[in-house]
């Protein structure tokens, strides 16, 4: 079955401190992983993906992720946190449905609360 | 970047009543719109998938006969909530695949979502 895990509901993080928000995935074929963040009240922000190359991937706002193919994991990395950080964090992976046609699927969430 | 309009942000009704909400790809076409629920706290639920020019496909336990989609035009899709009751109060978010993405990763780009309150 494709799925993806986010095994953290919180992390809590004081600001300046490194931060990690844990992914990992459960997909056929070779995984496409997408991270997006939501502030309260609005829609996906996209942060960043892995489509093939450097398994270390930049992404938007100072936000990074590694790629491991051997822990299928796809972990969201930020050398030193601010309070602005704050939010919903979904870690994504794209999907076949029957039909053949690409969606992705969410894990829950991760709140990434960071204190001054 | 692209970028997907929703509209209303913020909508209340009363029970009974139909609730439209509008997706726009302001700056590229989508062929293919998706239409996720999510409840407070918790994750996205796809709810369908919309297809221009045709019947949108919906997921196990979603009622299309309640949640209507309309994908007209290669730039518009609508949900219609028809006769909403309180416990279809939800956030509401749309999002859309640009349809020149040679690579086809499944890259979304997201609306800012829209909250339903039913009274």
């Amino acid at each position: 079955a494709q799925s993806v895990a986010q095994p953290e509901d919180q992390v809590n993080v004081a600001e300046g401190n490194p931060l990690t928000v844990k992914c990992t995935y459960s997909v056929s074929g070779n995984p496409y992983l997408f991270w997006y963040v939501q502030y309260p009240n609005r829609g996906l922000q996209f942060l960043l993906k892995y489509i093939t190359g450097d398994n270390l991937v930049k992404g938007s706002y100072g936000f990074e992720a590694e790629f491991n193919k051997s822990q299928t994991s796809f972990h969201l990395k930020k050398p030193s946190a601010l309070v602005s950080d704050s939010a919903l964090y979904f870690c994504a992976v794209r999907a076949r449905d029957l039909g053949g046609y690409n969606k992705l699927i969410f894990g829950a969430g991760t709140r990434l609360a960071v204190h001054p | 970047g692209a970028v997907v309009s929703q509209h209303p942000s913020w909508v209340i009704c009363k029970s009974g009543t139909s609730v439209k909400i509008e997706c726009r790809s302001l700056d590229f076409q989508a062929t293919t719109m998706f239409w996720y629920r999510q409840f407070p706290k918790q994750s996205l639920m796809l709810m369908a998938t919309s297809n221009e020019g045709s019947k949108a496909t919906y997921e196990q336990g979603v009622e299309k006969d309640k949640f209507l989609i309309n994908h007209a035009s290669l730039t518009l899709s609508t949900l219609t909530v028809t006769s909403a009751h309180p416990e279809d109060s939800s956030f509401y978010i749309c999002s859309a695949r640009d349809l020149r993405e040679e690579l086809d990763t499944g890259e979304l780009f997201f609306g800012e979502g829209s909250r339903l309150t039913v009274l």
